[in-house]
């Protein structure tokens, strides 16, 4: 069975803090890796990471992919209190019928 | 805004009632995803559809059901509900009907069960 699993589960820093967060998978196949982030509701993407894109940085936000290991990091720097929210990382298999597969996510939060 | 729509925002319904929760997806989206998110489950799916196809099913319940529609939009379908049943539930579009790519999600229905 295709598993995410992210670590810490949750996380209290200060502002201006770097923050960096886990996310392991075993799936079959695998296609690409994904990081979003959930606020109030919705999730929004942040990322997405394959065997041709290892590593991507947005602003304060970076991430990469290590394929061998099976992980992957999303980085945090310069934390703000706006970055409060719950980051989801997602896996994608190369199979036409196979949803994203979701970890339980990492709550981050971040106080002044 | 990602573009996704879902209606309504918030419902409270009795135990054993029928809802039902409408998505419209992204302009130009042909596949639609249902999520269900609870505390302690996070977010599991549910159900895929494309271009009208059912194309994948997780773990949905035998009473949840889902369609979609020639206009693109699809409805999710809850009947005899239970306590359990309480969730946000998420409605995703993306272009494509193959997996490992950017699904786009909708701000939610939340679902409270009294």
């Amino acid at each position: 069975e295709d598993k995410v699993v992210q670590s810490p589960l949750s996380l209290v820093v200060h502002e201006g803090d770097t923050v960096t967060l886990n996310c392991s998978y075993e799936v079959t196949n695998f296609r690409s890796l994904l990081w979003y982030k959930q606020e109030k509701k919705a999730p929004t993407f942040l990322f997405m990471l394959t065997s041709s894109g290892i590593e991507k940085k947005s602003g304060r936000l970076s991430s990469i992919l290590d394929k061998k290991e099976l992980f992957s990091i999303l980085n945090i720097t310069a934390t703000q209190t706006g970055d409060s929210a719950i980051y989801l990382c997602a896996v994608g298999v190369n199979s036409g019928n196979t949803p994203l597969v979701f970890g339980k996510g990492t709550r981050l939060s971040v106080i002044a | 805004d990602s573009g996704v729509t879902q209606t309504p925002k918030h419902l409270i319904t009795a135990t054993g009632q029928r809802v039902t929760l409408r998505c419209s997806p992204r302009s130009g989206d042909l596949s639609v995803y249902w999520y269900q998110q609870s505390l302690d489950q996070g977010l599991q799916f549910l159900i895929q559809y494309y271009n009208g196809e059912e194309r994948a099913k997780g773990n949905i319940l035998e009473r949840f059901s889902a369609q979609q529609f020639p206009d693109l939009h699809s409805e999710l379908n809850l009947s005899s509900l239970e306590l359990g049943d309480s969730a946000l539930y998420f409605c995703a579009s993306s272009a494509q009907v193959t997996s490992g790519n950017t699904i786009y999600f909708g701000e939610g229905s939340w679902l409270t069960v009294v």
